[in-house]
């Protein structure tokens, strides 16, 4: 079945302890994105990635690290997490670019305390 | 980054009404798209709009791509229950992609 996968559905952490939502997709598509989920906010994209090796900001990526070793991987860093890290996060990939739009994981939710 | 403002915020209506609803932006997009986020999933695709003044259709639900590319519109028709959920337009600027506020629907029985 074609996917996107994130671990874990759900993780509440304390206040600068290091965490790592992984996000992994079977289809082969190039773009990656992260997504982070906020009442009255809608979606706002962390980061964004057209291949490889190739990583961008979306519009809200203080606090956030990602990689891009392969194709299917896109894990979400939180080096130093902070309690307004607290959110439903999404990663999402596509095939063909933008204009397509996206497939969407079923989600993280994160506490911050 | 852009701005995707949609209304209304939420509706509350009664199984078999229609629904509107809108989203509208600053500048202007060359794609429209429309998806739904059940309660506890990601958002699913629902419509792609690629043209000005393209109309979309997908079983009940129909889309429209604004004519001065700064607005879209959806319309459900004889809402059902499961029509319940949240709706975002989205498209993109560049390599990024933006998503609106959403409206929040909800159909009672």
């Amino acid at each position: 079945e074609a996917q996107v996968t994130q671990n874990p559905r759900y993780l509440i952490t304390v206040t600068g302890k290091k965490l790592t939502v992984t996000c992994s997709q079977n289809m082969n598509h190039e773009y990656m994105s992260w997504y982070r989920q906020d009442p009255g906010l809608g979606l706002r994209q962390i980061y964004y990635s057209m291949n490889v090796e190739v990583t961008d900001k979306g519009d809200v990526p203080e606090g956030y690290k990602v990689s891009r070793k392969e194709k299917r991987n896109f894990p979400l860093i939180l080096e130093s997490p902070s309690p307004n890290q607290t959110s439903l996060y999404f990663c999402a990939s596509s095939s063909g670019g933008s204009d397509y739009g996206y497939t969407f994981g079923s989600g993280t939710r994160l506490t911050v305390v | 980054g852009q701005q995707l403002n949609q209304s209304p915020q939420s509706m509350f209506i009664q199984e078999g009404e229609d629904v509107s609803m809108n989203c509208t932006s600053s500048s202007i997009f060359n794609t429209w798209l429309w998806y739904k986020q059940d309660p506890g999933e990601g958002p699913v695709l629902l419509i792609a709009l690629y043209k000005a003044g393209e109309l979309t259709s997908n079983g009940r639900l129909t889309a429209q791509f604004g004519i001065t590319r700064k607005d879209s519109f959806l319309n459900i028709s004889a809402s059902i229950p499961s029509d319940v959920g949240i709706y975002f337009c989205a498209g993109p600027t560049g390599n990024q992609f933006y998503f609106g506020t959403g409206t929040s629907l909800t159909v009672i029985p």
